[in-house]
């Protein structure tokens, strides 16, 4: 499979703890995007990388958020100190070069559940 | 900032019923428009997208969406649903005010077929 892979999948934890998720893009996709989607809403913004450069966050994205992407090819996203309301579907895409193609292509996706 | 109105929030359907879905967006300037889909339990995947030329634009398994530039509307369209197009739809824009031209999607429409 070549697509934009996640993980994990699924991520329980205590309302307190620091949770990390992965990302990896398509291959050769220079530009990757991070996104929080919660029930019943569409996908919002959080965060974006041209490669191992971050150059654009959303205020969504508080101090308790952190994103890397260290060779330009994976992506983390740490919530340290989660709470309830970090609770969500937290979505990663990528997209070619500039100039090569403008669609993001999504993962699956970790679904996070703060308790 | 820019902001993606999906007016049906659910549409139930049955199968060979004619569906259009709503959207309309804030932005006056240049766009890049989207819809994709969710089908239950997959991640977003791309349904068409328009990004300049014919307003008109064909998508994959028989949807297609109009641009019309001065209502700010990209509605979605497909002569006759299937069962199988039970999944929720969102629209989304590019967001040319920012250099990451990060997507800003609607809350999505959840469409029910009846067999």
């Amino acid at each position: 499979d070549t697509g934009v892979s996640q993980d994990p999948r699924h991520k329980i934890t205590k309302r307190g703890q620091n949770v990390t998720f992965r990302c990896d893009p398509i291959s050769e996709h220079n530009r990757l995007y991070w996104y929080r989607q919660t029930l019943g809403q569409g996908p919002e913004f959080l965060t974006y990388f041209q490669n191992e450069a971050q150059l654009e966050k959303s205020r969504l994205l508080s101090d308790r958020f952190s994103a890397e992407r260290p060779k330009g090819s994976f992506s983390t996203l740490e919530i340290q100190r989660t709470e309830q309301g970090d609770s969500a579907m937290y979505l990663c895409a990528s997209r070619p070069p500039r100039g090569v193609g403008e669609t993001q292509y999504f993962g699956p996706g970790t679904r996070l559940l703060v308790l | 900032a820019q902001s993606v109105s999906q007016h049906n929030h659910h549409v139930i359907l049955s199968e060979a019923a004619s569906l259009e879905l709503g959207c309309n967006y804030s932005y006056g300037g240049t766009v890049n428009l989207f819809w994709y889909v969710q089908y239950p339990g997959q991640h977003l995947q791309l349904l068409l997208k328009y990004f300049s030329g014919d307003p008109l634009v064909k998508g994959i398994k028989g949807f297609e969406a109009e641009f019309i530039k001065s209502k700010f509307s990209f509605n979605l369209r497909k002569p006759s649903v299937q069962w199988s197009d039970t999944a929720e739809y969102f629209c989304a824009v590019n967001d040319f005010n920012n250099a990451g031209n990060m997507l800003t999607f609607g809350g999505g429409t959840r469409l029910m077929v009846k067999p």
